[in-house]
């Protein structure tokens, strides 16, 4: 089956760093994505790593480990405008390349 | 250039009645998908299309569901007898799948069912 799993809510203050995680377990496995949602928005793309390792862009990066199933999202120089929901998705191999969200994680940004 | 648009962006309708969504991709994008968000919840996947495949209808959550895409164009999602717990938002999105993984999403149709 399938199962992605990240926090519900998370709070991190202005100018800090925070890490969201993702855990999953799916059907064949093609890549894992993350996505940003405002609030009343759609979603808008942030990052896909497929392989292990940390790709590096501005001041989020994301990380993924395959064997581990195991991905994060980690925010640097926290901004009141990362307010919103950060959602983990992965694409399984499996089945045509579908791709299937997590819940989301809303982050609060505090001044 | 046009991103993917979505049709009607609100829609009111009594419980009972039929209601019909439309979503046009990015021009030469394969893979198309429909996704349903209540409110504070994340993503539910609904049906993807990509190509000339069956479409993966593995989402849909009762008959009432259904889902037609024409070639590689417009889409329409179509709830018969609304219930309340139909209200959310409809969110379509579409990607080119062979070469670009990124889902360009829509505006979303909000539907209320009253």
């Amino acid at each position: 089956g399938q199962n992605i799993d990240q926090p519900t809510e998370m709070t991190a203050t202005e100018g800090a760093i925070v890490q969201i995680n993702c855990t999953y377990q799916t059907s064949g496995f093609n890549g894992l994505f993350w996505y940003q949602q405002h609030a009343g928005e759609a979603p808008t793309f942030l990052s896909y790593n497929v392989l292990d390792g940390l790709e590096e862009k501005g001041r989020f990066s994301s990380f993924l480990s395959r064997s581990k199933g195991y991905s994060y999202l980690l925010l640097k120089e926290l901004q009141m405008k990362d307010s919103a929901s950060y959602l983990c998705a992965v694409r399984e191999e499996n089945r045509d390349d579908k791709i299937i969200f997590g819940k989301g994680t809303r982050l609060h940004i505090l001044p | 250039g046009a991103g993917v648009s979505q049709s009607p962006s609100n829609k009111v309708t009594e419980k009972g009645k039929d209601v019909e969504l439309r979503c046009d991709p990015i021009s030469g994008h394969t893979a198309l998908y429909w996704y349903r968000q209540r409110l504070g919840q994340g993503l539910e996947f609904l049906i993807y299309f990509q190509g000339n495949s069956a479409p993966d209808k593995s989402g849909l959550p009762s008959d009432r569901f259904s889902a037609e895409r024409t070639g590689e164009s417009v889409s329409t999602l179509t709830i018969q007898r609304t219930q309340q717990e139909d209200s959310a938002v409809y969110l379509c999105a579409s990607s080119l799948a062979e070469t670009d993984y990124e889902q360009y999403f829509g505006p979303g149709t909000r539907l209320t069912v009253t």
